[in-house]
């Protein structure tokens, strides 16, 4: 099993350009998530999706976009990009266990340069 | 809101001895789960241990252990016999019962000295 997989590894883009982030899961889990990692702060919640056909905004929502493509597949969208979003982002999923130790695995993660 | 915090933003250790790492977190919730995670240079977010809530027994995997003191909020991390292979940034984590949100701490960084 490859896990959490997340293409590209590595983006650089000028402002205002868009671009789609890919994450893919083969473990079968039901929910997806997006999270970016900026110095000193942390991982923090973009987007997730508890299931397929639905989506939730998380803490930091604004400037993306997602979609859950089917249950294997989350992408995330920055349709105008800002330095601001210059992060590195990180996919994760988990089966979804409401009650219990849902534990969320990572994929390798995504550095995006904004300039 | 919950929040975690990792006050220690850098430890370091002698390779062979024993860390600890803290966290403390802020909720008014019974129901919850706490995670630690480690990321390596190769930034991967590796699950290192977790602890249920409602369990009064400290989790342990292997050289990693926990102690939990919930009255407190209390979740530190103890890594024995550190190894070269530990250094990583260290995350405490929390999802209280029925979120999807894991809620991170806002890292330690881990030296291993040889």
């Amino acid at each position: 099993n490859a896990g959490v997989t997340q293409t590209p590894k590595f983006q650089v883009l000028k402002t205002g350009q868009s671009m789609t982030l890919q994450c893919a899961q083969d473990m079968n889990h039901n929910s997806m998530y997006w999270y970016r990692q900026d110095p000193g702060m942390g991982l923090r919640l973009i987007y997730y999706s508890a299931s397929e056909g639905t989506t939730d905004k998380g803490e930091v929502p604004n400037g993306y976009n997602v979609s859950r493509l089917n249950k294997r597949e989350f992408s995330l969208r920055l349709e105008s990009a800002a330095p601001s979003q210059t992060s590195v982002y990180f996919c994760a999923s988990s089966e979804a266990l409401f009650r219990g130790a849902d534990t969320q695995y990572f994929g390798p993660g995504t550095r995006l340069t904004v300039l | 809101a919950q929040t975690v915090t990792q006050s220690q933003p850098e430890m370091s250790v002698q390779e062979a001895e024993t860390v600890t790492l803290s966290c403390t977190y802020d909720t008014s919730e019974s129901d919850y789960y706490l995670f630690w995670y480690k990321q390596p240079p190769s930034r991967q977010m590796i699950l290192v241990i977790r602890q249920e809530a409602y369990k009064q027994q400290n989790a342990t995997e292997n050289r990693f252990s926990v102690n939990f003191q919930k009255a407190a909020k209390s979740f530190s991390l103890k890594i024995s016999d550190s190894q070269l292979g530990d250094a990583a940034m260290y995350f405490c984590a929390y999802r209280r019962e029925g979120a999807q949100k894991l809620v991170f701490g806002q890292g330690t960084r881990l030296t291993i000295n040889p």
